[in-house]
């Protein structure tokens, strides 16, 4: 399976601030993936990023909120923007499995504490 | 609106026994079905995937689905106290649009 590393790990930020995660992966992947889990609660997929493509997002989540880089296959950038104490969660990314069948290998995750 | 329901648990069973896990998915067009594992303050690891009817076992883990229920379990034999953890039942729709159940809570009693 694939490793992926996170950082920052976690942060503490202020209203009104933006915070860039890195997702770094140790294999060229096609698909990396990012999803939000807020406490308590199960995971929310925010968008898809594909190399040399805009990135998908799922319903609820606009580029301007979360903008994501995809600069090529072993790297992903999110940025969450503008943050309010609504944004405090768990962030992870995750990419494609490459074993078919929709399997995905998860980030250690970054934790955002806005206040 | 695509849902996947799980009991939030907490699920206790004592050290060696048989824990049973149930997920329930609304989407009958899903093909493919998992279950990942999270520890508290961890990120989710896959431990099974299922795609057919039937049960499908990999060491104590075995995962059952039955889409015409469209229901879908895990079962973890010998349970072990490093198995307490939060169990999420995922589903497929295709297009990697996965679906994440909330999770049920197991905790084993040694």
């Amino acid at each position: 399976s694939a490793v992926i590393s996170q950082k920052p790990s976690r942060d503490i930020c202020q209203r009104g601030t933006s915070l860039t995660i890195q997702c770094q992966v140790d294999s060229q992947v096609t698909m990396m993936f990012w999803y939000r889990q807020q406490p308590g609660q199960s995971l929310t997929l925010i968008a898809t990023a594909n190399q040399g493509s805009e990135a998908t997002y799922e319903s609820g989540f606009v580029i301007d909120k979360f903008p994501i880089s995809r600069p090529n296959l072993t790297f992903s950038t999110l940025t969450v923007s503008n943050m309010s104490p609504e944004d405090s969660s768990i962030y992870l990314c995750s990419v494609d499995g490459g074993q078919g069948g929709e399997t995905q290998y998860f980030g250690p995750g970054t934790r955002l504490l806005v206040l | 609106q695509k849902e996947v329901e799980q009991n939030s648990g907490p699920l206790s069973v004592p050290e060696g026994a048989i824990a049973s896990l149930n997920c329930t998915y609304s989407d009958r067009g899903s093909q493919s079905f998992f279950w990942y594992r999270q520890y508290s303050g961890k990120s989710p690891e896959l431990i099974m995937s299922i795609y057919s009817n039937g049960d499908k076992e990999d060491g104590r883990f075995t995962a059952q689905l039955n889409k015409a229920s469209q229901y879908v379990s895990l079962l973890i034999r010998d349970s072990q106290p490093s198995d307490s953890a939060t169990y999420l039942c995922a589903v497929g729709p295709g297009g990697f649009k996965t679906i994440f159940g909330a999770g049920t809570r197991l905790f084993v009693k040694a």
